[in-house]
């Protein structure tokens, strides 16, 4: 069964880059299907997207992150990353990486997509 | 401030019928369709109804999902302790060109 693992340092200071990476268990990343990207949460509070991206490069990015975000999949390690700069305490929260599912119920679009498989998530912490 | 308005809490005793409520605009939930997560306390999100009203595999029938113009709901019916959780709603929208969530309902079950 396919499995998604976040993994990176749990404390970032501010103004840096935060960097994260999703690793893919179970499957291949490399499926015309699937969009891999990243959703945050903060502690006690709801769910933000911050973006997706699929095998071939295409990336969809939330415009409120775009200009500090870097997203990418390396399929050689069947992995995807992600890549936040000028990191400030409002960055503190919980990262999940996800899958889109466009094939789920065979609508083909990414923007039909559910999230149909999510990580466990990771708190990162913005502090000096 | 969410995109998609949810309540923020809702309650109801075991057996009871819940509905949980997401209403939203033209350009999100009025053009596409809407997918509800289920949030155990401690742990990710779980696709709950995909497609406005479809279940996954393995979530019981006591959940169903509708949508109407602008609006999005979720019904559970006889309702189970293990059922309190968060539900947030999120569809695309198409003036943002974003995913957007609800702010989430926590239920209890009383």
């Amino acid at each position: 069964q396919l499995q998604l693992q976040e993994s990176g340092p749990g404390l970032v200071k501010p103004s840096e880059t935060l960097s994260l990476t999703c690793t893919v268990s179970g499957g291949s990343i490399s499926s015309s299907n699937y969009y891999w990207g990243w959703i945050r949460q903060p502690p006690g509070k709801g769910l933000e997207w911050i973006g997706s991206m699929d095998y071939r490069g295409n990336t969809y990015s939330n415009p409120s992150l775009k200009s500090r975000l870097t997203i990418s999949v390396d399929t050689s390690k069947n992995h995807f990353s992600l890549k936040l700069s000028s990191v400030t305490a409002t960055d503190t929260t919980v990262y999940y990486c996800a899958r889109w599912n466009s094939g789920y119920y065979g609508s083909g679009s990414y923007f039909k997509s559910p999230v149909d498989l999510w990580g466990q998530g990771i708190l990162v912490t913005v502090s000096s | 401030q969410s995109v998609l308005t949810q309540p923020p809490s809702a309650s109801g005793t075991p057996g009871q019928r819940v509905t949980i409520s997401c209403s939203g605009s033209s350009s999100n939930i009025g053009t596409n369709t809407v997918n509800w997560y289920q949030q155990l306390p401690g742990t990710a999100p779980k696709l709950l109804i995909y497609n406005n009203n479809q279940r996954p595999s393995g979530v019981p029938d006591r959940f169903s999902g509708s949508k109407s113009g602008t609006s999005a709901s979720l019904a559970i019916s006889g309702l189970q302790s293990e059922d309190e959780a968060t539900y947030y709603c999120a569809t695309w929208d198409d003036s943002l060109n974003a995913w957007v969530f609800g702010g989430g309902t926590k239920l209890t079950v009383l």
